[in-house]
C-alpha cells in the first residue's frame, strides 16, 4: 500500500534556531516527491518538488533532500522565523509525469518560538 | 492573479441540509482538483477535473457527494444530505498541467460544520 509517512508529528523551536523534518515514503513507482508549507486557516502552498534523479532542492531558508534508494526525505530549515510556525506536509506522486495522483502525508506542526 | 477562489469560507449548516461549495480555479489552468481535510485523515483527494472533465471520482465518498464543472472557471460540489461527518476543511486546487513542474495551487479553503 502507497504511504506518507512524517515524523515528529510536532515539534517546538526557539526563534533562529534550526530544525529537521523527516519523511518516509513507500511509494511505488515514484515520480516526484513535494513539501508543502500549510498556515493556519490557508491552503497548501508548495515549497520545493523534487524529481528521482534530485538529491537537493533549496528555496530560500528551505532545503529539501531525496534518498530515493532508502525513500526518505527530510525538509531543513535554517535560522527559524515566527512566521515558520506552520504545517509541513511531505507528498509523493506515484504517476511518472502526471500530477493526479498524490500520496499525502499528514504533516508535521512547527511551532516557532520567541 | 486572485489565484483559487472559493466560497463560502465557512459554512455552518444542519444534518440533513444541502451545501453546495464553489470554486473559481486560476485562469488558463486546466486541472482542477477537490480535496477534503481532517485531522486524522489528512488531505484527501475526491474528484479531478482535466478540461472540464471528471477524470477520477474514486475519493467521492458516497452518493451523497457530487461535484460539476460546467465550464472552465467554475466548478462545484455538493453534499444532500449533510451529515456531521462532512465537518470538514473542504480545499479546491487547480493546476496548468505539464507545466510548472506539476504543481497545484490551492484555495484558502472552506471550513464545513454540520450539526
Amino acid at each position: 500500500k502507497n504511504q506518507v509517512e512524517q515524523s515528529p508529528q510536532s515539534l517546538i523551536i526557539l526563534e533562529g534556531k534550526n530544525c529537521t523534518l523527516q519523511c518516509n515514503y513507500t511509494v511505488s513507482p515514484f515520480s516526484n516527491l513535494r513539501w508543502y508549507k500549510q498556515d493556519t486557516g490557508r491552503g497548501p502552498v508548495s515549497l520545493t518538488i523534487m524529481t528521482f534523479s534530485e538529491n537537493t532542492k533549496s528555496n530560500g531558508r528551505y532545503t529539501a533532500t531525496l534518498d530515493a534508494d532508502t525513500k526518505q526525505s527530510s525538509l531543513h530549515i535554517t535560522a527559524s522565523q515566527l512566521s515558520d510556525s506552520a504545517s509541513y506536509i511531505c507528498v509523493v506522486s506515484d504517476y511518472a509525469g502526471n500530477n493526479r495522483k498524490l500520496i499525502w502525508g499528514l504533516g508535521t506542526s512547527l511551532a516557532v518560538n520567541p | 492573479d486572485a489565484g483559487v477562489i472559493q466560497s463560502p469560507r465557512h459554512e455552518v449548516t444542519e444534518m440533513g441540509q444541502e451545501v453546495t461549495l464553489r470554486c473559481k480555479p486560476i485562469s488558463g489552468h486546466n486541472s482542477l482538483f477537490w480535496y477534503r481535510q481532517t485531522m486524522m485523515r489528512g488531505l484527501e483527494l475526491l474528484i479531478y477535473f482535466n478540461n472540464n472533465v471528471p477524470i477520477d471520482d474514486s475519493g467521492m465518498p458516497e452518493d451523497r457527494f457530487s461535484a460539476k464543472m460546467p465550464n472552465a472557471s467554475f466548478s462545484t460540489l455538493k453534499i444532500q444530505p449533510s451529515e456531521p461527518r462532512d465537518s470538514a476543511v473542504y480545499f479546491c486546487a487547480s493546476s496548468h498541467e505539464r507545466g510548472s513542474g506539476y504543481e497545484q495551487y490551492f484555495g484558502p479553503g472552506t471550513r464545513l460544520t454540520v450539526t
